[in-house]
C-alpha cells in the first residue's frame, strides 16, 4: 500500500538557520504536497510539486522531488519562530483511482528557537 | 478564502453514547473528508464524500458512519462511542481534482 513518511520525528534549529525535512514514499505518484500544522490548528498546504517537476519554491520554502528514489525534501531558509510547527508530506496516486485521497506521513515537529 | 468550520470544537462523551461531529464548508467543493489524528499515526482517513448523498469508506471506517446531506455539510457519527475513539478529528474539503485539501480547525473528542 502507498505510504508517505517523513524521515525525522523532530528537528530543532535556531532562528535564522536553515533546515530540511525529508520524506519518502513507496508507490508511483502524480503529485506530492507539503503541509504545515501549527499547534491547535488544522494542516495547511505549503507547496504542491508534481511528478514531472524537480523543484518548487514558495518564498523561503523550497521543495524537491526525486521520483527515482521516491523521496522529497522541504527546505526552509532563514527560519523564524513562527515556523515552529509539524510538517507533513502527503501523496496521492492520481485522480480518480484512489478517490482523490491523500496519504499523509506522520509528520516532523520543527522547533525554531530564538 | 477557503473556509471549513467544525462543531463542536471540544466534546466529552460517555462510552456507549452517540456522538455527532459536524463540518461545514463554504468553498463549494465536491469532496469532503473526515480524518482522525493520533500521536504516532498522523492523519488517517475515516470517511469521505464526492458530493451530496454520497459517502465512501476510508482507511479506518470501523465504528464510524458519515452523512453528506448537502454540498456544504458533512457529519461524522459515532453510534456507540468507545474510549479508543478519543482523538482529534479533522474535516477537510477539496475540489473535484482533489489536489489540495482545506482543513477545519479540528474537534477534540474525549470518550470516558
Amino acid at each position: 500500500s502507498q505510504l508517505a513518511e517523513e524521515n525525522s520525528w523532530a528537528l530543532s534549529v535556531h532562528e535564522g538557520e536553515s533546515v530540511t525535512v525529508n520524506c519518502s514514499y513507496k508507490t508511483s505518484i502524480t503529485a506530492l504536497q507539503w503541509y504545515r500544522q501549527k499547534s491547535g490548528k488544522g494542516p495547511a498546504q505549503l507547496i504542491l510539486i508534481r511528478s514531472n517537476e524537480r523543484e518548487k519554491r514558495n518564498g523561503r520554502l523550497r521543495a524537491t522531488l526525486d521520483t527515482s528514489s521516491q523521496s522529497s525534501s522541504l527546505s526552509i531558509t532563514a527560519t523564524r519562530c513562527e515556523d515552529t510547527a509539524v510538517y507533513f508530506c502527503a501523496t496521492d496516486a492520481g485522480y480518480g483511482s484512489s478517490g482523490n485521497k491523500l496519504i499523509f506521513g506522520i509528520g516532523t515537529l520543527l522547533s525554531v528557537k530564538p | 478564502e477557503a473556509a471549513v468550520t467544525q462543531s463542536p470544537r471540544n466534546k466529552v462523551a460517555v462510552t456507549g453514547g452517540k456522538v455527532t461531529l459536524s463540518c461545514n464548508q463554504t468553498n463549494n467543493h465536491n469532496n469532503m473528508y473526515w480524518y482522525r489524528q493520533d500521536t504516532g499515526h498522523g492523519l488517517r482517513l475515516i470517511h469521505y464524500s464526492y458530493g451530496a448523498g454520497s459517502t465512501e469508506k476510508g482507511d479506518i471506517p470501523d465504528g464510524y458512519k458519515a452523512s453528506r446531506p448537502s454540498q456544504e455539510n458533512f457529519s461524522l457519527i459515532l453510534e456507540l462511542a468507545t474510549p479508543s475513539q478519543t482523538s482529534v478529528y479533522f474535516c477537510a474539503s477539496g475540489d473535484a481534482a482533489g489536489v489540495e485539501q482545506y482543513f477545519g480547525p479540528g474537534t477534540r473528542l474525549t470518550v470516558l
